[in-house]
């Protein structure tokens, strides 16, 4: 597609239920990346992929967070027993390699934990 | 110790004036640098990027980078409404993960 897309744009769930976050690429770029942005808060990374290389997974806040993506296509982020404290904005953004000219954000998943 | 620092504003500047926003950066291995503009309830949009201590400009917008004292800034030229917005900082070391400010908000008052 023209740009990156994700997957619901809004998303209310109850206190300890999973939800799966989608987010398709620019196609042909092969870096992408998972930030969540909390009310007031700047944004916060989570995980980094790039190509068919190991994912860099270090800003994971808890092994409840897991991504995973296909085909170095789409990427499916995994939130289980979801908390309160994981509402927040949640943005994917992709790059052509390793985000030197910066990166093109999707329009984000607006996820409310009650 | 935040990797990277941004006054939270309000900055408010008349339209036609420039705006001048700031950022600090703790990491002195930083290789690049990058503003985003951020509309209320949008996804940040890439404005600039500087890789180079000095001047970089292009239209209205002027970013500066300064290594030695760890500084990068932005500069927006005569003003306008349409500029109302958050500015968000990003610094990389490697290009794999950016570290972002918590952005200025800037209000250009007609």
């Amino acid at each position: 597609g023209a740009g990156v897309s994700q997957s619901p744009s809004n998303k209310v769930t109850e206190k300890g239920k999973d939800v799966e976050l989608r987010c398709d690429p620019i196609s042909g770029h092969t870096a992408l990346y998972w930030y969540r942005q909390s009310l007031g808060q700047g944004l916060e990374f989570l995980i980094y992929f790039q190509g068919n290389s190991a994912p860099d997974k270090s800003g994971l806040p808890s092994d409840r967070f897991s991504a995973e993506r296909t085909g170095g296509s789409v990427s499916t982020l995994t939130i289980q027993r979801t908390q309160q404290e994981d509402s927040a904005v949640y943005l994917c953004a992709s790059s052509l390699v390793t985000g030197v000219d910066g990166y093109t954000f999707g329009s984000g998943t607006r996820l409310t934990v009650v | 110790q935040k990797e990277v620092e941004q006054n939270s504003g309000p900055l408010s500047v008349p339209e036609g004036a420039i705006a001048s926003l700031n950022c600090t950066y703790s990491d002195r291995g930083s290789q690049s640098f990058f503003w985003y503009r951020q509309y209320s309830g949008k996804s940040p949009e890439l404005i600039m990027f500087i890789y180079s201590n000095g001047d970089k400009e292009d239209g209205r917008f002027t970013a500066q980078l300064n290594k030695a004292s760890q500084y990068v800034s932005l500069l927006i030229r005569d003003s306008q409404p349409s500029d109302s917005a958050t500015y968000l900082c990003a610094v990389s070391l490697t290009g794999n993960q950016f570290y972002f400010g918590t952005g200025t908000s800037l209000t250009v008052i007609p």
